[in-house]
């Protein structure tokens, strides 16, 4: 069975510092891993995914992922934090059925 | 706009009413997922419709729960005799693919149920 396992439920950080969010998965086939952004009573709003091409992912906002599979992870990362990043984010793994399996979400703050 | 409509947004019911959401993708999707979201947890898949056709169902969701796709568009969800551990987001995703590979899923903004 798939599982995501997000270390940190809290992290702060200061605008313009790096930003790392850490995710490691459990799967015992390859995975389709995804981040999203959840803003204060919003849905989620896809910021990357890794499908078994790049490991390297760029996404939206400036920010990136890399998929290493010698580490299970898939932490995400943004060089220089903005005032707008502050939200809850979620790194999921998809199931070969189809649905996404979540961790339990980082908050980010900012602090100006 | 997410591309993907949940209505309502906002739903307060006393606990023993019956509660309906709706989902309303803007385009085509087969694969429509229900998920609820708990204060300060990530989102648990409960069910998914492939098309018309219900596909799958978490052991979360009770037999109080039951969901529709009658045409392969948009979904309900229902809540009979609601409980106040019923409280949650209620959210929405549709995706064209089967594991959300080439398109994603597109989150809906959730329907935010409170149960008194």
């Amino acid at each position: 069975a798939q599982s995501v396992t997000q270390l940190g439920s809290h992290v702060s950080v200061s605008e313009g510092a790096l930003v790392l969010l850490r995710c490691n998965y459990s799967s015992s086939v390859p995975p389709y891993l995804f981040w999203y952004v959840q803003y204060p009573n919003q849905g989620l709003q896809l910021l990357l995914k890794y499908t078994s091409a790049a490991t390297l992912v760029k996404g939206i906002n400036g920010f990136e992922a890399e998929f290493k599979k010698s580490e299970t992870s898939f932490h995400l990362t943004k060089p220089s934090a903005h005032m707008s990043d502050a939200a809850e984010y979620f790194c999921a793994v998809s199931d070969r059925g189809g649905k996404l399996i979540f961790g339990q979400g980082t908050e980010l703050s900012v602090k100006p | 706009d997410t591309g993907v409509s949940q209505d309502p947004r906002h739903k307060i019911t006393k606990r023993g009413q019956n509660v309906t959401f709706r989902c309303d993708p803007i385009s085509e999707h087969n694969r429509l997922y229900w998920y609820r979201q708990t204060l300060g947890q990530g989102p648990e898949f409960l069910t998914y419709f492939q098309n018309e056709a219900q596909l799958e169902k978490s052991r979360l969701l009770s037999d109080r729960f039951s969901a529709e796709r009658p045409k392969g568009s948009f979904s309900t969800l229902e809540i009979q005799r609601t409980e106040q551990g019923d409280s949650a987001m209620y959210l929405c995703a549709v995706t064209r693919d089967r594991e959300g590979v080439r398109y994603g899923y597109t989150f809906g903004s959730g329907t935010r149920l409170t149960v008194v």
